[in-house]
């Protein structure tokens, strides 16, 4: 089944305490984009990557970190977490930039 | 710069009702439009898309959504809603831009189909 993986679902953190959220899709698609979702601000793109190796920052890449080692691999990074990236962090990926993208089912995230 | 607008945040409606969610855009080149919907807890799942050609593009589950240049609109309509269409609705556009293509996302709207 074609497939976008986050990990994981749910975690609840205290500031400054570095956190990993794993991202993965089994589609073989170039492009690979984080978002996250804020309330009546619909979803802002934090980081995107064209291809292995290949990485740009989105509107609101502040405290945020990404690596594309594998095609199938974009972990998102917060080396130091505050409570203002308390959201909602979806995950995507596409053939192309200007196709469709397929999203995983979200990883929300506190920090307190 | 390119901007998204969905004109309501909040959507409530009678099962059966027809209903419209309104997108407006902002952008002076090309685009490709898009409708996605959010079912509570899931992550967004594509509705439709207009990439070229006819201007009304249909989904599977009885959407359709019409693409007007003149009026840089993108609305999504339903002539019969039913609960299972409660969800968010997201209206996404990617222009060409800067060398790229940008995907920006409207602010959502929220779609309450009600017995």
């Amino acid at each position: 089944e074609a497939q976008v993986t986050q990990n994981p679902r749910y975690l609840i953190t205290v500031t400054g305490k570095k956190l990993t959220v794993t991202c993965s899709q089994n589609m073989n698609h170039e492009y690979m984009s984080w978002y996250r979702q804020d309330p009546g601000l619909g979803l802002r793109q934090i980081y995107y990557s064209m291809n292995v190796e290949v990485t740009d920052k989105g509107d609101v890449p502040e405290g945020y970190k990404v690596s594309r080692k594998e095609k199938r691999n974009f972990p998102l990074i917060l080396e130091s977490p505050s409570p203002n990236q308390t959201s909602l962090y979806f995950c995507a990926s596409s053939l192309s930039r200007n196709q469709p993208q397929h999203f995983g089912d979200g990883t929300r995230l506190s920090i307190l | 710069a390119q901007s998204v607008t969905q004109l309501d945040s909040q959507v409530p409606v009678f099962e059966e009702a027809p209903v419209e969610l309104r997108c407006n855009y902002s952008s002076s080149v090309s685009v490709y439009l898009f409708w996605y919907v959010q079912y509570p807890n899931q992550g967004l799942q594509l509705l439709l898309k207009y990439l070229s050609g006819s201007t009304l593009v249909e989904s599977i589950n009885g959407f359709e959504a019409e693409f007007n240049k003149s009026q840089t609109s993108f609305h999504l309509r339903k002539p019969s809603v039913h609960i299972s269409d409660t969800a968010e609705y997201f209206c996404a556009v990617s222009a060409f831009s800067g060398g790229y293509n940008k995907l920006i996302f409207g602010a959502g709207t929220r779609l309450a189909v009600h017995p």
